[in-house]
């Protein structure tokens, strides 16, 4: 079973430069969740969809977008990246908005030069 | 607001220690409370949770009790092994209607030496 898969799993971007990363569920979960994990300071909420055609903005939301394409795709883009979002990157899923069990992937490591 | 504080890292122990890590939490609401656990190169994964207070969560060996009196929720193991070492993270809910937004700890590296 892939449960939650997330690409690319390493990136280097330039100040400035856009992209997105994708994040994928194959456990026919209603929710999604992107986090970001910073060195000391635990997991923090970006962005999250409780369910197909529904985002909302979580913790820290400044300098992203999401799009929940579908009910198994949720995409989080940086329009122009900067250094500050330097981190790891994961996307997670749960059966329900206020299922409390996350299926998390595996990351995304992103450096912004 | 709502937050978690882990004891500071990492912990490095010697095969068949005892392990204990502390995680408080902020008292507002009726949250649950969560362990993590985060194996090198993978995504985080639930190890054992509890939803009120008294509960004791229970998993692979690891216990960790709901202590509301002193907003605890301290994860202790009685003999570890070296497949154990990962990166341990306390959570808690919001409390109420969560739309499962954890608020995380900052996370405990654990290395066990055989």
């Amino acid at each position: 079973n892939a449960g939650v898969t997330q690409t690319p799993k390493f990136q280097v971007l330039k100040t400035g430069q856009s992209m997105t990363l994708q994040c994928a569920q194959d456990m026919n979960h209603n929710s999604m969740y992107w986090y970001r994990q910073d060195p000391g300071m635990g997991l923090r909420l970006i962005y999250y969809s409780a369910s197909e055609g529904t985002t909302d903005k979580g913790e820290v939301p400044n300098g992203y977008n999401v799009s929940r394409l579908n009910k198994r795709e949720f995409s989080l883009r940086l329009e122009s990246a900067a250094p500050s979002q330097t981190s790891v990157y994961f996307c997670a899923s749960s059966v329900r908005p206020d299922e409390e069990k996350l299926f998390f992937g595996s990351g995304t490591q992103l450096s912004v030069l | 607001g709502n937050s978690v504080t882990q004891m500071e890292g990492p912990v490095t122990l010697s095969e068949e220690a005892f392990l204990t890590i502390n995680c408080t939490y902020t008292a507002t609401g009726y949250p649950s409370l969560f362990w993590y656990v985060q194996y090198p190169g993978e995504g985080l994964q639930l190890l054992l949770k509890a939803t009120k207070a008294d509960d004791k969560g229970s998993n692979k060996g690891f216990e960790a009790t709901y202590r509301k009196e002193t907003t605890s929720f301290h994860l202790e193991k009685g003999s570890v092994q070296v497949s154990d070492s990962a990166v341990y993270f306390c959570a808690r809910s919001s409390g109420g209607t969560s739309y499962g937004k954890l608020t995380f700890g900052q996370g405990t590296i654990l290395t066990v030496h055989p």
